[in-house]
């Protein structure tokens, strides 16, 4: 069985500071994982995923994420937080060839001038 | 053109309608989902179809039907909605063959709202 649990419903973060976005997984097979971003009225967008090849992905928008098997985590981060940047974020974890994505609950993330 | 088109994407109705939405999409892809979203719940799987002739009940199916009239159109149809089916739906689309590790392409998708 897989899940993905997002740690903090809400993030608020001002103009210019570090986002880190937290995501932990469990998994009985090797998991695949994936960050997706959902602008406000419009569906979800990839930001990044990770399969196994590097345990730190880069994504678009200047995001990245490093894969922690001790940890069991995922965590999205960015040095420098835009306005732009205010969404809604999802954790995903898919085993392999299970053709499934389970979701994390969701994170919002503010972004203050 | 978008690759993955929802209609309606917005929808009032009554208790007791019965209502379908519809997705379709151009990337060839063989796999089709719908998930509904809720307010601090994420996306969850309501059905799944793999091909045309495999279709199969996600996490939370009650209520819900489909049909996959071909490749690329998967529709998800409330045969007496209910409040509680209030929410945001998106169908999405993956294709393992191309090594993509099932990663899913979403529609904009259909608020739908049952009063």
């Amino acid at each position: 069985a897989q899940s993905v649990t997002q740690l903090g419903s809400h993030v608020s973060v001002s103009e210019g500071a570090l986002v880190l976005l937290r995501c932990n997984y469990s998994s009985s097979v090797p998991p695949y994982l994936f960050w997706y971003v959902q602008y406000p009225n419009q569906g979800l967008q990839l930001l990044l995923k990770y399969t196994s090849a590097a345990t730190l992905v880069k994504g678009i928008n200047g995001f990245e994420a490093e894969f922690k098997k001790s940890e069991t985590s995922f965590h999205l981060t960015k040095p420098s937080a835009h306005m732009s940047d205010a969404a809604e974020y999802f954790c995903a974890v898919s085993g392999s060839n299970t053709g499934k994505l389970i979701f994390g609950q969701g994170t919002t993330l503010q972004v203050k001038p | 053109d978008a690759d993955v088109t929802q209609t309606p994407r917005n929808r009032i109705t009554k208790t007791g309608k019965r209502i379908m939405l519809e997705c379709s999409q151009t990337k060839g892809h063989d796999r089709m989902y719908w998930y509904r979203q809720d307010p601090g719940l994420g996306l969850r799987l309501i059905y799944y179809s793999f091909d045309v002739k495999d279709i199969n009940k996600g996490e939370i199916s009650d209520g819900y039907s489909v049909s996959r009239q071909a490749q690329a159109k998967f529709s998800l149809s409330l045969e007496s909605a209910i409040p509680n089916q209030t929410a945001l739906y998106f169908c999405a689309t993956s294709d393992l063959t191309s090594g993509t590790y099932n990663e899913q392409f979403f529609g904009p998708g259909t608020r739908l709202t049952v009063l």
